[in-house]
């Protein structure tokens, strides 16, 4: 079966623009997840969907990061005015429901570059 | 402050040389401690979850047990396939709060044939 996808899998963009991150869930898991990877570090969470809604958004850096699932399955990342300190891999993972019972899969990441 | 600690950063293996990967963690209330491994490129899949202290869960040639200060991810006889980045990481927190899972630096491993 297909399991999560992300696109683009590569993105350069200037610095100042608006970017967006697409990522497409395992069907029918109910939760997902955003990560940022930086090199040499392990996945730092952003923020978690349950169904529609953002649970817990605690790990947005600031204002500039924002994420939606209106219909409860695909969401996008976006990113105002991006800066090079947002260059990393963003990661999205889903879980068929919220819980230590119900492990996270991820996606292979979207690799943002700020030039 | 939740937090998970690797060591060591990197290790290198022969073939056939069996070693273990450490994960210390101080959180409040776990509810689950896992176990990840990522390739180059990759996002990280799925190995173990561990829930409480004393429990023990095997894979091939991976076994990962838990205590309630750290882990270990146990590798018995590696092979060159086995090269890899392994995470830790945990859930935490009580009655039904935050489902985050908090990562982590990882372990890089290199087996060599």
């Amino acid at each position: 079966g297909a399991g999560v996808s992300q696109t683009p899998s590569n993105k350069v963009t200037e610095k100042g623009k608006y970017v967006e991150l697409r990522c497409d869930p395992i069907s029918g898991h109910t939760a997902l997840y955003w990560y940022r990877q930086s090199l040499g570090q392990g996945p730092e969470f952003l923020i978690y969907f349950q169904g529609t809604g953002a649970a817990d958004d605690s790990g947005l850096p600031n204002d500039r990061f924002f994420a939606v699932r209106p219909e409860g399955s695909v969401s996008t990342l976006k990113i105002q005015r991006t800066e090079r300190g947002d260059s990393a891999v963003y990661l999205c993972a889903s879980s068929l429901m919220a819980g230590a019972n119900s492990p996270l899969h991820f996606g292979n990441g979207t690799r943002l570059t700020v030039t | 402050e939740d937090q998970v600690t690797q060591s060591p950063e990197a290790l290198r293996l022969q073939e056939g040389e069996s070693s273990s990967l450490n994960c210390s963690y101080t959180v409040s209330g776990l509810r689950g401690l896992f176990w990840y491994r990522q390739d180059p490129g990759k996002g990280p899949e799925f190995l173990f979850t561990l829930y409480s202290a004393g429990e023990e869960k095997e894979k091939e040639r991976l076994k990962a047990t838990l205590t309630k200060k750290e882990s270990f991810l146990h590798i018995t006889a590696p092979k060159p396939e086995d090269s890899a980045t392994y995470l830790c990481a945990v859930q935490a927190g009580y009655g039904g709060a935050t489902n985050k899972l908090i990562f982590g630096t990882g372990t890089l491993l290199a087996v060599q044939p």
